[in-house]
């Protein structure tokens, strides 16, 4: 199973873009990746995914390196509100046709006023 | 939408106790998820139904049970807690088994004395 490699915390100034990183150096070549977050105890939130070609939504931008053994998150204005446990995820085939997700202990982010 | 709602919010039990956790969606969901998390930890998933009329073991499933009651409403049984059931517990809801963005509930707060 392809495991994930994030820094344990990073701070981010109000405005500026937030990079966290994530190192999965086992991924296969079918293998997705997920970033989720989880702000203060509330439930995780989905933020975006990707299998080799970049991503972009209205949340944030996911770049993926050419070999795929590592992503780069991109929130492109932090705010308050962005600050939060940031999960970087390669979903797991279960069998069946069904994947799980696992969540290791994340990046924290803090955005600073 | 309510999307994914858990009840109760906290719960306290004592060992050798049991207890139904409630999840229901409205999202026309097929697929849904049982999660705890521990401090400082990721999140782990206990069950899974990846569709009506089907659940299965996930990668912490001991000392559970769960009951996909109808396509809405996943509920997770504790038959006879245990102090190490102390957790954080997820209810969480996707399109269908290959989807992975998955919305969560808010959670149930359980500490078993």
């Amino acid at each position: 199973d392809a495991k994930t490699t994030q820094p344990p915390s990073m701070d981010c100034a109000e405005g500026r873009a937030a990079n966290l990183p994530c190192n999965h150096s086992t991924i296969s070549g079918n293998e997705y990746v997920y970033w989720y977050r989880q702000i203060h105890s509330q439930g995780p939130q989905y933020i975006i995914h990707g299998l080799k070609n970049n991503e972009t939504n209205e949340m944030a931008s996911l770049i993926i390196t050419e070999d795929r053994k590592s992503s780069t998150l991109i929130l492109p204005h932090a705010t308050l509100r962005d600050t939060a446990v940031y999960y970087c995820i390669v979903r797991v085939a279960l069998g069946a046709g069904s994947y799980q997700l696992t969540f290791g202990k994340g990046t924290k982010l803090s955005v600073i006023p | 939408n309510a999307g994914v709602t858990q009840t109760p919010k906290f719960q306290v039990l004592k060992t050798g106790q049991s207890m139904t956790l409630q999840c229901a969606q409205d999202m026309n969901h097929n697929s849904m998820y049982w999660y705890r998390q521990d401090p400082g930890m990721g999140l782990r998933l206990i069950y899974y139904s990846a569709s009506e009329g089907t659940t299965d073991k996930g990668e912490v499933p001991n000392g559970y049970n769960v009951s996909r009651l109808n396509k809405r409403e996943f509920s997770l049984r504790l038959e006879s807690a245990a102090p190490s059931q102390t957790s954080v517990y997820f209810c969480a809801s996707s399109w269908d088994r290959t989807n992975n963005e998955q919305f969560f509930g808010p959670g149930t707060r359980l500490t078993v004395l």
